[in-house]
């Protein structure tokens, strides 16, 4: 299994740019999350999903947009990008099954907004 | 809402020293806790968690912590103190275990020859 695989891993873009975040899991997880880390400021939820077709949104959701169409894929989308999005975004899977109790985190994507 | 709360934004040991990272909660409900490990420029990696039953919870790298709901805490302690320690600790709360993560705001670990 590749667990949870992000890409890209490293971003620059311009203010006012779009740009999709990829996200994917090969561990039939139902659950998939997005989350930024900012220095200082721990990581914070950003939107969610308990299943395809299901999302709702976390502690920062604003300037983002989620859509989860297939269990595999969690992409996050920046319509107009800021420089207050400069971040780190991690993306996390878990599933209620096996009483595993544990988030399986990407490796990241550090974005740079100038 | 849940949220969690890290004393200390940078704690300094000298290695060979006890390492103790503290980790207070607040929860509606019966609570998951976990701690994470972050190295320099690189991803999370979990520690240990609490999910029932013993209330000491052994991790990796000789980490323990200590689920203590009168003064909702999990502090993370480690007797002695390697070098190779030297990262920036998570201590998250969830209401399922399984479903999202309310983190701290992370303390950075510093240890000294």
């Amino acid at each position: 299994n590749a667990g949870v695989t992000q890409t890209p891993k490293f971003q620059v873009l311009k203010t006012g740019q779009s740009m999709t975040l990829q996200c994917a899991q090969d561990m039939n997880h139902e659950y998939m999350s997005w989350y930024r880390q900012d220095p200082g400021m721990g990581l914070r939820l950003i939107h969610y999903s308990v299943g395809a077709g299901i999302t709702d949104q976390g502690e920062v959701p604003n300037g983002y947009n989620v859509s989860r169409s297939t269990t595999e894929d969690f992409p996050l989308r920046l319509l107009s990008a800021a420089p207050s999005q400069t971040s780190v975004y991690f993306c996390a899977s878990s599933t209620r099954g096996q009483g595993s109790y544990e988030q399986y985190f990407g490796p990241g994507t550090r974005l740079t907004v100038t | 809402a849940q949220s969690v709360t890290q004393l200390g934004s940078h704690v300094s040991v000298s290695e060979g020293a006890l390492v103790l990272l503290r980790c207070n909660y607040s929860s509606s409900v019966p609570p998951y806790l976990f701690w994470y490990v972050q190295y320099p420029n690189q991803g999370l990696q979990l520690l240990l968690k609490y999910t029932t039953g013993a209330t000491l919870v052994k991790g990796i790298n000789g980490f323990e912590a200590e689920f203590k709901k009168s003064e909702t805490s999990f502090h993370l302690t480690k007797p002695s103190a390697h070098m190779s320690d030297a990262a920036e600790y998570f201590c998250a709360v969830s209401d399922k275990g399984y479903s999202t993560l309310t983190f701290g705001k992370g303390t950075m670990l510093l240890v000294s020859p």
